[in-house]
């Protein structure tokens, strides 16, 4: 059971938009910024997502975050093959003084 | 270009030790706080512990706590995670990280597999 609650799964074809969200609690997401990662298979994961928003450089704008409260949200436009991928949040916790990563969403691109 | 490379992954018997370590290049090694992250086979990523860039402040999952020790060696640019007392859930890929700020991981090692069996 992962602190921070993320779909198993998610869907869609070639060129739609797509979001996977994230949910948490006031000791993580609530009171911290709240990162993306993606890991293709066999790979490390690669962070896409910083700071709740920031995009590392080299990450396509087609990839946004957003917070609100104690949730947040990836989007990604323009749906590719190449994003078929486990997305996983992750973010500080200040009542285990830790890291803490949500379970993942495996996405699949139809 | 910056590079993490882990190692001393293995086999090891149940009550077991084993030191990992990962060696860091391209990038001022001392600046920068770090941490190890793991990932059961099949299974999703889970924080193990960080490092602060002096040394000084470390945290661990309560999984890991007693039994792991995360240090580092800035004159080998090194980052070291010493687990004792092996479990056969502690069995993962082990990735070093390094953290950009808000803890957020912007470059990841390749992992070291640590496989805890008899």
């Amino acid at each position: 059971q992962s602190v921070l609650t993320q779909p198993p799964s998610a869907s869609g074809t070639p060129g739609q938009r797509v979001t996977i969200s994230c949910s948490g609690s006031s000791s993580n997401i609530g009171s911290n910024t709240v990162n993306w990662y993606q890991q293709l298979p066999g790979t490390a994961p690669k962070l896409l997502i910083y700071s709740d928003n920031q995009r590392p450089s080299g990450v396509p704008n087609r990839f946004s975050g957003s917070k609100s409260g104690t949730s947040a949200s990836l989007a990604i436009s323009g749906l590719q093959s190449e994003d078929e991928a486990d997305y996983y949040c992750a973010a500080w916790d200040d009542s285990l003084n830790g890291g803490v990563f949500g379970g993942g969403t495996k996405l699949t691109v139809l | 270009e910056v590079q993490l490379v882990e190692s001393g992954g293995g086999l090891v018997q149940p009550g077991g030790s084993l030191r990992l370590s990962c060696a860091a290049s391209g990038f001022t090694f001392s600046n920068y706080w770090m941490h190890w992250v793991r990932q059961a086979p099949g299974k999703g990523l889970v924080w193990v512990s960080r490092i602060n860039s002096d040394g000084r402040r470390t945290s661990y999952a309560d999984s890991v706590k007693g039994r792991f020790t995360i240090s580092r060696d800035d004159a080998k640019n090194t980052l070291y995670l010493q687990m004792n007392s092996l479990r056969a859930e502690d069995t993962a890929v082990y990735y070093c990280a390094r953290d950009l700020g808000y803890d957020s991981f912007d470059n990841w090692g390749q992992g070291t597999l640590v496989t805890v069996s008899s």
